[in-house]
């Protein structure tokens, strides 16, 4: 098993543009979750999904973000327009039985 | 709601030394805790978890951590370091949620460096 995918790994975009990032769980896993990680807050969960649908989205931090998971093997975060302050890295994971398996992550940078 | 403190941001030991990473966590109910480990420009990976029975557990690399309910602790621990443990180590309280997962929170990491 090739682990949860995410694309693109790095991502430099200027200030406005809409962004996409992109994960595939992995093959069985019931749970996709959505984390965002900066040195000024740690790990925060910004979003879940149980069987493709959304759960939780209370940590998105505002209506400039967006999820999505149209089937089991796909999500997106999506963040329209961007801002310097949403620099970060992005992780999605998935989860089966007690794990949480992470992505390896895509690296944000807003100009 | 949950709350994770690592209350040491960076530490460093020799190689051949033992470990001690603490964690105090605060949560109502019985939580369910977890390590994370961290390599530069990778994902985390999970070296163990404590959901309930035996209060010390057994995790991946040769970790353990033991929970202590009085201390509202969960300390990693390794008996000997290695060059390859130099990573950033995230200690998570978990609260259950719809379906049968948990909704995880982090601390903010402890840093470790390794000496030759």
């Amino acid at each position: 098993d090739a682990g949860v995918i995410q694309s693109p790994r790095h991502e430099v975009t200027e200030m406005g543009q809409e962004v996409t990032l992109r994960c595939k769980p992995i093959s069985g896993h019931d749970y996709l979750f959505w984390y965002r990680q900066t040195m000024m807050r740690g790990l925060e969960l910004l979003i879940y999904f149980n069987n493709n649908v959304p759960i939780d989205d209370s940590g998105m931090p505002e209506d400039r973000f967006s999820a999505k998971m149209p089937n089991a093997s796909f999500s997106t975060l999506k963040i329209q327009p961007s801002e310097p302050r949403d620099s970060a890295v992005y992780f999605c994971a998935s989860r089966v039985v007690n794990e949480q398996f992470f992505g390896p992550g895509t690296r944000l940078t807003v100009l | 709601a949950q709350s994770v403190t690592q209350p040491d941001i960076h530490i460093t030991v020799s190689e051949g030394a033992s470990l001690e990473l603490r964690c105090n966590y605060s949560y109502g109910a019985t939580p369910y805790l977890f390590w994370y480990v961290q390599s530069p420009g990778q994902g985390l990976q999970l070296l163990l978890k404590y959901f309930s029975g035996d209060t010390l557990v057994q995790g991946i690399k040769g970790f353990e951590a033991e929970f202590k309910r009085s201390q509202s602790s969960f300390n990693l621990r390794k008996p000997s370091v290695h060059w390859s443990d130099a990573a950033e180590y995230f200690c998570a309280v978990g609260a259950r949620i719809e379906g049968g997962s948990e909704k995880l929170v982090f601390g903010k990491g402890t840093k470790l460096t390794v000496n030759p």
